[in-house]
């Protein structure tokens, strides 16, 4: 079966660093995306991958590695409106997003 | 500014009663989807539409149905609501399939189940 995995909850402190990893077992791959998801709100997305490497956008990057099925999210310098949750999907070979369930980040001052 | 028009935001039913949830998008877009998300829960293919090609995921259940009567406008009809049924329903679009096509989403209908 298909399947996504990224931590259910993560705490960080403002302005900190934080890491968010998802690993994924698909039937094919054309591309990851990251979505934010603030509670009650429709997903906005953040960023795609497709080849290996690292990804940067301001503060959010994002990395993919194809061969260990593996993407994380690196979000810097921390401000409270980043508590949110953060769903890493991929797009299986019929051009389907699966989903993961979306790790839910909560920011401390 | 183009985007994805969900109505109602909220909306209330009975047990059984159906109800329709609508999606209209500025953005031209030839892929229309409808996802349905329960709380902490990754959000659920119900149907997709290609242009006018309709594409039902094979778990979605015969109580739910959809209409894309236009390339702007989408419909989600639930014929006969359970409590289970209760979620945010999802509208979201993209400009083509596969590849670097993000989905653009709705603000989303938070349906009630009484």
């Amino acid at each position: 079966g298909q399947n996504i995995d990224q931590p259910t909850e993560m705490t960080a402190t403002e302005g900190a660093i934080v890491q968010i990893n998802c690993t994924y077992q698909t039937s094919g791959f054309n591309g990851l995306f990251w979505y934010q998801q603030h509670a009650g709100e429709a997903p906005t997305f953040l960023s795609y991958n497709v080849l290996d490497g690292l990804e940067e956008k301001g503060r959010f990057s994002s990395f993919l590695s194809r061969s260990k099925g593996y993407s994380y999210l690196l979000l810097k310098e921390l401000q409270m409106k980043d508590s949110a949750s953060y769903l890493c999907a991929v797009m299986d070979s019929n051009y389907q997003l699966i989903w993961g369930a979306g790790t839910k980040l909560i920011i401390k001052p | 500014d183009a985007m994805v028009i969900q109505n109602p935001r909220y909306q209330v039913t009975q047990f059984g009663k159906p109800v329709t949830l609508s999606c209209s998008q500025t953005l031209n877009h030839n892929v229309m989807y409808w996802y349905q998300q329960k709380s902490s829960q990754a959000p659920k293919l119900l149907f997709h539409y290609y242009d006018k090609d309709f594409n039902n995921e094979a778990d979605t259940p015969d109580n739910f149905q959809s209409r894309r009567p236009n390339t702007s406008f989408c419909f989600l009809d639930i014929r006969s609501p359970g409590l289970g049924d209760a979620a945010m329903y999802l509208c979201a679009t993209s400009r083509d399939r596969g590849g670097a096509n993000e989905q653009f989403f709705g603000p989303g209908t938070r349906l009630t189940v009484l």
